[in-house]
């Protein structure tokens, strides 16, 4: 069974500061990888899908890299803003939906620091 | 466009009473669609999802069971809440996404629920 581990759980970091959130997963044939961001009480905004052919996808000042043999994902948050305060969450696509859907980490805890 | 909707935002209900909540999705035909819930510091736990108009499964035991009556909307149901049915509930829709043959996941904006 697909297991995606988040490190850390939770951190701070000053305003500006460049933000580096790690993702792990124990099965290496994955479809996809997707962040998410969640604000409290809020749903799941997706953030940036990459497929398991890619290396990395980019959108504005974020940047998710993909190692799909060594299992890990690397969301970068560049110039990190007091906005981006929000729990980030890493999900894993197997081949195929249903009930082999995306497995989740349980999100890396973001606070930026004015 | 394609859109999700979840409502209520937040639902508290004693124990022992029913429970519905709904999504809906528009802009799309024949999605696949999930519950998932998700309690508090722990990531989210997939509760049941659907391929089709009446085809249903459950991922995991528990008191709630879930309907899709039509193409585009999925209940969330109970028929006796109990306390530990508390968490916030995440409706999600796989769509194919940014005009690649890949998929990813839209979610709503999710149902506080709080069982007294």
């Amino acid at each position: 069974k697909q297991e995606v581990t988040q490190i850390p759980a939770a951190l701070s970091v000053p305003e500006g500061e460049n933000l580096v959130l790690n993702c792990s997963f124990t099965d290496s044939a994955i479809y996809n990888l997707q962040w998410f961001r969640q604000d409290p009480g809020k749903g799941l905004t997706s953030l940036l899908l990459i497929q398991s052919s890619q290396r990395e996808q980019t959108s504005g000042r974020l940047n998710a890299s993909l190692d799909k043999s060594s299992g890990r994902s690397t969301l970068y948050i560049a110039a990190s803003q007091p906005g981006d305060s929000a729990t980030y969450l890493c999900a894993v696509s197997p081949p195929g939906g249903g009930n082999n859907r995306l497995a989740f980490g349980k999100g890396n805890q973001v606070v930026v620091i004015p | 466009s394609q859109t999700i909707h979840q409502w209520p935002a937040t639902l508290v209900q004693p124990v022992g009473s029913p429970l519905s909540l709904e999504c809906t999705v528009e802009g799309t035909s024949n999605p696949n669609l999930y519950w998932d819930r998700q309690a508090a510091g722990r990531g989210l736990q997939l509760l049941f999802y659907s391929v089709g108009i009446g085809q249903i499964s459950s991922e995991v035991p528990q008191n709630l069971s879930a309907s899709r009556p039509q193409d585009r909307q999925f209940i969330l149901s109970s028929k006796k809440l109990l306390l530990s049915d508390s968490g916030f509930y995440l409706c999600a829709w796989e769509k194919e996404w940014l005009d690649s043959d890949n998929y990813g996941y839209t979610f709503g904006s999710g149902t506080r629920l709080t069982v007294v």
